[in-house]
């Protein structure tokens, strides 16, 4: 079955630190990658995703991912974070299989961010 | 224009009660899914929709009945309520050929 693995549960930085968030999946076939950020109170965005290609993604607000085919992973990172990207952020994969397409998540790495 | 819009976004009920959330997409999105979130911020799919046929319906208890009027709308009823169903609903939508999902802003229900 496929599976999502977020290490980190709660990550605290100040401003201005860089940032890494990892994941890690477990599925067999073609993957498509995705981070969500969800910010206090709202609902899920799209920050970035990976399809196929460049295996170095860039999303909005300066995050970017790579994916590691050897390693099954697709960390998000961020060179320098702000007090504004204090939220939830959620790894997930794309299971596409026939006619069905369904989002598996990781359980999620809450980020508080320091001013 | 809200791209996956959602009604109500609270909703506070007794337990044994029959609530229904509505959801309604403006992107011309095939797909159409429930997923809830639980207290620990866990997301889950519940049901999907493709051209208001059900093409995933996830462990869950036949309490949650989804309807698909058509391919914009797919609404959750859910019967005879439990305190452990209190959560965020999120309803999300997205094109079968292209990956990602577009979400709504998500219900929270609290059973009392």
């Amino acid at each position: 079955a496929q599976s999502v693995s977020q290490h980190n549960h709660h990550v605290i930085l100040s401003e201005a630190a860089s940032l890494e968030l990892g994941c890690n999946y477990s599925y067999g076939g073609t993957v498509n990658l995705f981070w969500y950020v969800q910010y206090p109170g709202q609902h899920l965005q799209l920050l970035l995703k990976y399809f196929s290609g460049d295996p170095l993604v860039k999303g909005i607000k300066g995050f970017e991912a790579e994916f590691i085919k050897s390693k099954f992973s697709f960390n998000l990172r961020k060179p320098s974070v702000q007090w504004s990207d204090t939220a939830e952020y959620f790894c997930a994969v794309n299971a596409r299989n026939g006619a069905t397409n369904k989002l598996i998540f990781g359980t999620g790495t809450l980020l508080a961010v320091q001013p | 224009d809200t791209a996956v819009s959602q009604t109500p976004k609270y909703l506070v009920t007794q337990m044994g009660n029959d609530k229904s959330i509505k959801c309604e997409q403006n992107l011309g999105h095939d797909t159409m899914y429930w997923y809830k979130q639980d207290s620990k911020k866990f997301l889950k799919i519940m049901f999907s929709y493709n051209n208001k046929e059900l093409i995933i319906n996830e462990t869950v208890p036949n309490r949650f009945s989804p309807k698909s009027p058509d391919k914009a709308h797919l609404n959750l009823h859910i019967n005879s309520l439990e305190l452990g169903d209190s959560a965020v609903y999120f309803c999300a939508s997205s094109h079968v050929s292209r990956f990602g999902a577009f979400f709504g802003q998500g219900t929270r229900l609290t059973v009392v």
